[in-house]
């Protein structure tokens, strides 16, 4: 039983690069969220898919962040152009469904020079 | 729109002495609660969460929590800290819609041999 696994655990992008971010959840996990958190500070929502529907990215914070998830398995947080502000660590969560606990991943840091 | 306090940034507790995490949220309806501990380089672990019925809710590793719908709060609490215990410790809200998490911004916890 494997949990929630990102990659890559680490990513030192220059400003302006494109970069992507995989999250594979819980097997049968229907729900996935992203959160961004920055240094000291708490999760902060990005976005949700219930299966491959993207039901929800109000959190996402501009139009250089980009998610999906074609297949409602395995998801991609991708940022474009990437700016310093953009440093932090990005948190994937899968649940079986809503109401349901959401178990976390161990996160991507990016860091962006 | 909801939110949640986490008032203490820092607490540094004894070995073995008491532990009172304070969490005060802000919601319209009633709330989904959880505790989250995070790990340096971990991702999230659900400690306890409050969906409803009995006000005192207990967690994994000793933990239990007291929801408190006049005081708007929902604190931590562990009777004796291990050394082990220290860590971030995160409480988040979820909305009515059952998807998004709301953090607070976490309380660091030290223990002192």
């Amino acid at each position: 039983g494997a949990g929630v696994s990102q990659s890559p655990r680490y990513k030192v992008a220059k400003r302006g690069q494109d970069v992507a971010l995989r999250c594979d959840p819980i097997s049968g996990h229907v729900s996935l969220f992203w959160y961004q958190q920055a240094l000291g500070q708490g999760p902060e929502f990005l976005t949700y898919f219930q299966n491959e529907a993207q039901l929800d990215k109000s959190g996402l914070p501009s139009d250089r962040f980009f998610a999906e998830r074609p297949e409602g398995s395995v998801s991609t947080l991708k940022i474009q152009r990437t700016q310093q502000e953009d440093s932090a660590v990005y948190l994937c969560a899968s649940s079986a469904s809503m109401h349901n606990e959401q178990f976390f991943g161990p996160g991507t840091r990016l860091t962006v020079l | 729109a909801q939110s949640v306090t986490q008032p203490d940034i820092h607490i540094t507790v004894s070995e073995g002495a008491s532990l009172e995490l304070r969490c005060n949220y802000s919601y319209g309806a009633t709330p989904y609660l959880f505790w989250y501990v995070q790990s340096p380089g971990q991702g999230l672990q659900l400690l306890l969460k409050y969906f409803s019925g009995d006000t005192l809710v207990q967690g994994i590793k000793g933990f239990e929590a007291e929801f408190k719908r006049s005081q708007s709060s929902f604190n931590l609490r562990k009777p004796s800290v291990h050394w082990s215990d220290a860590a971030e410790y995160f409480c988040a809200v979820n909305n009515n819609a059952g998807n998004m998490l709301t953090f607070g911004g976490g309380t660091r916890l030290m223990v002192k041999p």
